[in-house]
This record gives C-alpha cells, sequence and structure tokens, in this order.
C-alpha cells in the first residue's frame, strides 16, 4: 500500500527556523519532492531529493533518509510570505507522485 | 507566453450535465496530469498522459474522462457532474513524469455543482 504522512499545520514566528518532516511508505520509491501551495494559488516545485542527504536552495533545504522512509523541509529566516502549504510528494514510480494533504505553515510576525 | 493554462478558472454547473474542462500547455512536455483538490484530501491524481494518445487512471478517475490526440492539449471532461466532483482541479505538466522533473501546475479551475 502507499501512504504519506505529514503534519497538518505548523506555526513559527519571522526570522526562525522550522521543519516539515514527512514519512512515507510506497511500492517503489524513485524519489521525494517538495511543493509549496499559496492560498488560492497553484502548487510551485520547491526541492527534489533522488538520494539520501541534505539539499540546499537558498533559504529551503530538503532531506531524505530512504532507509528511514523519511524526509523533511527545513525553512531557515522565515519570512510572512513564506506562509502557505507544503507538500511532500514521494514518487512510486516514474508516472505518479502521491500528494497528501500537505502542511499549513503559519507565519506571525 | 509559455506555460500552461486553464479554462475555464471558474465554471458552475448542474448535476447531470457534461462539462469539459481544458489545458493547454506550450512547453512540448510529454507528461500531462489532472489532480483535484478538496480540503481533507490533499492533491489526488485524477488521470495522467505520457504522451499523446497514452492516457492512464490515477488515484481517483471514476466519473472522469480524459483525451490527448494533441501533445499541447489536455482536456478533463465530467460526463454526468455530481455533486461530489465540486472541487478546484489542477492540470500540470511536466518533462519526464515529475520523478526529478518538476510538474508546472495550471492556476486552476474552480468547479461547482449545484
Amino acid at each position: 500500500g502507499q501512504s504519506l504522512e505529514q503534519p497538518s499545520e505548523v506555526t513559527a514566528v519571522e526570522g526562525a527556523i522550522v521543519q516539515i518532516n514527512c514519512t512515507y511508505q510506497t511500492s517503489g520509491f524513485y524519489g521525494l519532492s517538495w511543493y509549496q501551495q499559496h492560498d488560492g494559488g497553484a502548487p510551485t516545485f520547491l526541492s527534489y531529493n533522488a538520494l539520501d542527504g541534505l539539499e540546499e536552495t537558498g533559504r529551503f533545504s530538503s532531506f531524505l533518509s530512504r532507509s528511514d522512509s523519511y524526509g523533511y523541509l527545513l525553512l531557515q529566516e522565515l519570512q510572512m510570505k513564506d506562509s502557505a502549504s507544503y507538500f511532500c510528494a514521494p514518487g512510486p514510480g516514474t508516472d505518479k507522485l502521491i500528494f497528501g494533504t500537505g502542511t499549513r505553515l503559519q507565519v506571525f510576525p | 507566453d509559455a506555460g500552461i493554462t486553464q479554462s475555464p478558472r471558474y465554471k458552475i454547473t448542474e448535476t447531470g450535465r457534461q462539462v469539459t474542462l481544458m489545458c493547454h500547455q506550450t512547453w512540448s512536455h510529454s507528461y500531462m496530469f489532472w489532480y483535484r483538490q478538496d480540503l481533507g484530501h490533499g492533491l489526488r491524481l485524477i488521470y495522467y498522459s505520457a504522451a499523446a494518445d497514452i492516457t492512464d487512471k490515477g488515484e481517483v478517475p471514476d466519473g472522469y474522462v480524459v483525451s490527448r490526440s494533441k501533445t499541447e492539449n489536455f482536456p478533463l471532461t465530467l460526463e454526468s457532474a455530481t455533486r461530489s466532483q465540486t472541487s478546484v482541479y489542477f492540470c500540470a505538466s511536466s518533462e519526464a513524469g515529475g520523478i526529478g522533473s518538476p510538474l508546472h501546475f495550471g492556476n486552476g479551475t474552480r468547479l461547482t455543482v449545484t
């Protein structure tokens, strides 16, 4: 079977660091993607991990541990504009990404 | 401008009517996808297409029909709309199926079935 777990909501203040965890179970695995979606908007791609370890892109970093079926998105120096929903999407195959219900991040001043 | 566009942005229809949501991309991406997004369910894959004339079911295909006669277009048809199909529908495209190749989403169509 396939399953995906993320916290439903995370809150933080501007300037802080927040980590959004993702655990997954898929029948196959090719990599873990992260997407951001602002209210009323479309999801946009943030990062992709195919191998274990940390990938850094500016203030955002994404980590993957394939042996633990676990990943996280790390957001540093939080800004108000980071308030959005964040989806991890493990890929069981080349054609199908699974998106869960996502994590709603609220950043307060 | 290059990109992926969906139309209409908003649609209200009645139960039992047929409705088609349009999706057009200008990148010549091989893969195209239809997702629906509902509160409490996140994004769920309806159908996807790996190339023109190749389509396959996703997680929630019942009640939907797709076609892909041209690479750039991937319309989604609700043959007989039901209230449970009230949702926000997102079309997406990617070069290589989404793994390692980002999905590019359209702005969505908000569909209400009354």
